[in-house]
């Protein structure tokens, strides 16, 4: 079975920390994604990746950054964190060749 | 723009009733389809998908979908509710790149 695996299952942190949200998956999947999650809004794509060192911006890209130094794992940062941050994040990773994302447990982040 | 619509943020059922989640997407060209669960506190886990082929599609814990190019819908359907089938529930089209609609939480009455 893929595994996608994320560092954190719930963090708090404090406006203007920087922060490191990171996403693991065991398949060789080429394309890994970060997508945050708000009520009444679905899930919205923040970044991607399709190889290693390569990253495209998704929807809402802005106070993020992410990177991608080694296949499995796919990192999202928060370079200064806000309050309107706050939400759940979901990494999520594929093979080229298939449509269907698997989806790691997700981060719930809460910044104060 | 692509775009998906789920008809309805919450859906409350008895247990034993029919379940139908509706989702309708915006385009000419059919996409590949899906449907995903959430439970509380976790991550998206894949129900079912249309990618070619039947429009009847069978998914994990009796539920199953049907696309309909005419109406550009992919409803969800599930016969009988089961107190465990409490969750959240998102379409999502592949159009080259993802969408998902806004979701649909079941909840399920004794």
């Amino acid at each position: 079975d893929v595994k996608v695996t994320q560092s954190s299952r719930y963090l708090v942190k404090r406006t203007g920390e920087k922060v490191f949200l990171e996403c693991v998956q065991d398949m060789d999947h080429e394309n890994m994604f970060w997508y945050r999650q708000d009520p009444g809004l679905g899930l919205r794509l923040i970044y991607f990746s399709y190889d290693v060192k390569m990253k495209e911006k998704g929807d809402i890209p802005e106070g993020y950054s992410v990177s991608r130094e080694k296949k499995e794992r796919f990192s999202l940062i928060l370079e200064s964190a806000s309050t309107n941050q706050t939400s759940m994040y979901l990494c999520a990773s594929k093979t080229s060749g298939s449509r269907e994302q698997f989806f790691g447990p997700g981060t719930r982040l809460t910044v104060l | 723009a692509q775009s998906v619509t789920q008809l309805g943020s919450h859906v409350s059922v008895s247990e034993g009733a029919l379940v139908l989640l509706r989702c309708n997407y915006s385009s000419s060209v059919p996409p590949y389809l899906f449907w995903y669960v959430q439970y509380p506190n976790q991550g998206l886990q894949l129900l079912l998908k249309y990618t070619t082929g039947a429009t009847l599609v069978k998914g994990i814990n009796g539920f199953e979908a049907e696309f309909k190019k005419s109406e550009t819908s992919f409803h969800l359907t599930k016969p009988s509710a089961h107190m465990s089938d409490a969750a959240e529930y998102f379409c999502a089209v592949d159009f080259n790149k993802f969408y998902f609609g806004s979701g649909t939480k079941l909840n399920v009455k004794p």
